[in-house]
C-alpha cells in the first residue's frame, strides 16, 4: 500500500546550520506531497505543499522538491532557528480523486539550540 | 476567519467508557477528516465525510464512529474505551475544490486519556 518513510529523529542542530530531513514514498500514481510541521501543545500545520513531479514547495525558508524518479520530497533549510523546533511530518494524498486522506511518516523531531 | 475548533481540547475517561468529541470546520468547508495520533502508530487516518456522508475509512475497529451535520460541524464517537484508544485526536476540514488539490486545515486536538 501507500506509505511515507521519514528520516529517524533526534536532529539536533545548532542555530544557523544546514537542514535536510529525508522523506521517501511508496505511492501507486501520482500523489501530492506535503511537510506538515506540530509545534508543541499543537495541532498540525502545513509548511509547503508539491502537487506534481518537479514542482519545488517554499516557505518561511524551508523547501523540498518533489522528485518522482527517486520518489523522494526531502525538506531542506539553510539556516534554522531555535523557533524551527518542532515536529516534522512528512505526507502524501490523493486529495485530487475527490478523497481526503493524508498518509503521514513517523515524523523527525528537531532541536535547534542556540 | 475563524480556524477549525475542537471540543474539549482535554479528556480522562476510564476502560469500557464512551467519548464523543466534536469539530468545527472553518466556515465555508464542507469536508472534515479526522485523525489519531499515538506515539507507537504515529498519525493515522480515521475517517471523512462530505455533505454528511461518510466518504473514506481508515483501519479502525466499529467502536470508532462519526457524523456530520448539516452545518459541516462533525462528531467522532468512541464506544467500550480500551487503554490503546489513549491519544491526540485531531480533526482536520477543507473547502474541496472537485477535480483539484484540497489543502487540509487542521484544528489543536482533544487529548484523550483513557485510565
Amino acid at each position: 500500500g501507500d506509505s511515507v518513510t521519514q528520516m529517524e529523529g533526534p536532529v539536533t542542530l545548532s542555530e544557523e546550520a544546514f537542514l535536510t530531513i529525508n522523506c521517501t514514498y511508496t505511492a501507486t500514481g501520482y500523489p501530492s506531497l506535503f511537510w506538515y510541521v506540530q509545534y508543541p501543545g499543537e495541532g498540525l500545520q502545513l509548511l509547503l505543499k508539491a502537487t506534481k513531479a518537479d514542482d519545488k514547495g517554499s516557505n518561511k525558508g524551508f523547501e523540498a522538491t518533489y522528485r518522482k524518479e527517486t520518489t523522494s520530497f526531502h525538506l531542506e533549510k539553510g539556516s534554522v532557528q531555535v523557533s524551527d523546533s518542532a515536529v516534522y511530518f512528512c505526507a502524501l494524498s490523493f486529495s485530487s480523486g475527490g478523497y481526503n486522506k493524508l498518509i503521514f511518516g513517523a515524523g523527525t523531531r528537531l532541536a535547534v539550540h542556540p | 476567519k475563524a480556524g477549525v475548533t475542537q471540543t474539549p481540547r482535554y479528556l480522562i475517561k476510564t476502560r469500557g467508557q464512551q467519548v464523543t468529541l466534536s469539530c468545527s470546520p472553518i466556515s465555508g468547508h464542507r469536508s472534515v477528516s479526522w485523525y489519531q495520533q499515538t506515539p507507537g502508530q504515529g498519525l493515522q487516518f480515521l475517517f471523512e465525510y462530505f455533505s454528511e456522508t461518510q466518504r473514506n475509512k481508515g483501519n479502525f475497529p466499529g467502536r470508532f464512529s462519526g457524523r456530520q451535520f448539516s452545518n459541516s460541524r462533525s462528531e467522532m464517537n468512541v464506544s467500550t474505551l480500551e487503554l490503546g484508544d489513549s491519544a491526540l485526536y485531531l480533526c482536520a476540514s477543507s473547502f474541496m475544490v472537485a477535480g483539484g488539490y484540497n489543502e487540509q486545515f487542521f484544528g489543536p486536538g482533544t487529548r484523550l486519556t483513557v485510565l
